[in-house]
C-alpha cells in the first residue's frame, strides 16, 4: 500500500489567495483526519470524517477553512482567503475503526 | 474529558542505554493508547498501541510500552537506545466509548548521543 498520499508537498502563496490541500487515505480506512502542526501550537486536529461524513470540525480555526470528503478515497482542505498565520505543516491521516492513525507526509504551507 | 500529558519536553540518553519517554492520560472510559514517532520533515509514524490484554505492548523498531491502569500511565521504553531513535515522540489517547477523536500529547523530543 502506498500509504496516505498528500499533495502538494510544498505550497508557497501570497496572502489572500486560495489554497487547496489534497489527501488520499489508505484504502479501507473509514476515518480521515486533518491536522495542522506549528512550533507554537504543536499538533492540532482541525476536522475528521467517518465514512465520508464530517464528525467534528470544532478545530477548524475560522470560516476561511473548509474541508470536504466527496468519496472514500479523496478529501480536500481549503483555505480562502489565506493569511500568513496559516503557515504551517498540514497533515492528513486515516485509520480503521479501532486502529492507529497513519499519517501522510504533510503539506508545508507558507503564506507570504 | 480525555487528555494526555507528556511531562518532559526533552529526554537525553546515551547510545546503548535504556530509554523511557513518559506519558500519563485521563479518560472516562476504557482507553485506547498510542505512541507515534516523527522524524524531521516527516509525518507521524505509528509505533504501537494498547487496547486490551497484556499490559506490555511491543511495537516497531524495538520499542515497547507499559500500560499501568492504577497510575494512568503508558510510558514508552527501549532497552538500548540508538542514535537513529532521535526524534519527536507523541503519546495519544482515545476514549473509544465516547467518540472517535484521538488526543495527542505535546510531544517529547528524544536526543540519543553517540
Amino acid at each position: 500500500d502506498a500509504g496516505v498520499i498528500q499533495s502538494p508537498r510544498h505550497e508557497v502563496t501570497e496572502m489572500g489567495q486560495e489554497v487547496t490541500l489534497r489527501c488520499k487515505p489508505i484504502s479501507g480506512h473509514d476515518y480521515l483526519f486533518w491536522y495542522r502542526q506549528t512550533m507554537m501550537r504543536g499538533l492540532e486536529l482541525l476536522i475528521y470524517f467517518n465514512n465520508n461524513v464530517p464528525i467534528d470540525d470544532s478545530g477548524m480555526p475560522e470560516d476561511r477553512f473548509s474541508a470536504k470528503m466527496p468519496n472514500a478515497s479523496f478529501s480536500t482542505l481549503k483555505i480562502q482567503p489565506s493569511e500568513p498565520r496559516d503557515s504551517a505543516v498540514y497533515f492528513c491521516a486515516s485509520r480503521r475503526t479501532g486502529g492507529g492513525q497513519y499519517f501522510g507526509p504533510g503539506t508545508r504551507l507558507l503564506v507570504l | 474529558a480525555q487528555s494526555v500529558a507528556q511531562p518532559e519536553d526533552q529526554v537525553n540518553v546515551a547510545e546503548g542505554n535504556p530509554l523511557t519517554v513518559k506519558c500519563t492520560y485521563s479518560v472516562s472510559g476504557n482507553p485506547y493508547l498510542f505512541w507515534y514517532v516523527q522524524y524531521p520533515n516527516r509525518g507521524l509514524q505509528f509505533l504501537l498501541k494498547y487496547i486490551t490484554g497484556d499490559n506490555l505492548v511491543k511495537g516497531s523498531y524495538g520499542f515497547e510500552a507499559e500500560f499501568n491502569k492504577s497510575q494512568t500511565s503508558f510510558h514508552l521504553k527501549k532497552p538500548s537506545a540508538l542514535v537513529s531513535d532521535s526524534a519527536l515522540y507523541f503519546c495519544a489517547v482515545r476514549d473509544e466509548g465516547r467518540g472517535f477523536k484521538t488526543i495527542f500529547g505535546a510531544g517529547t523530543r528524544l536526543f540519543v548521543k553517540a
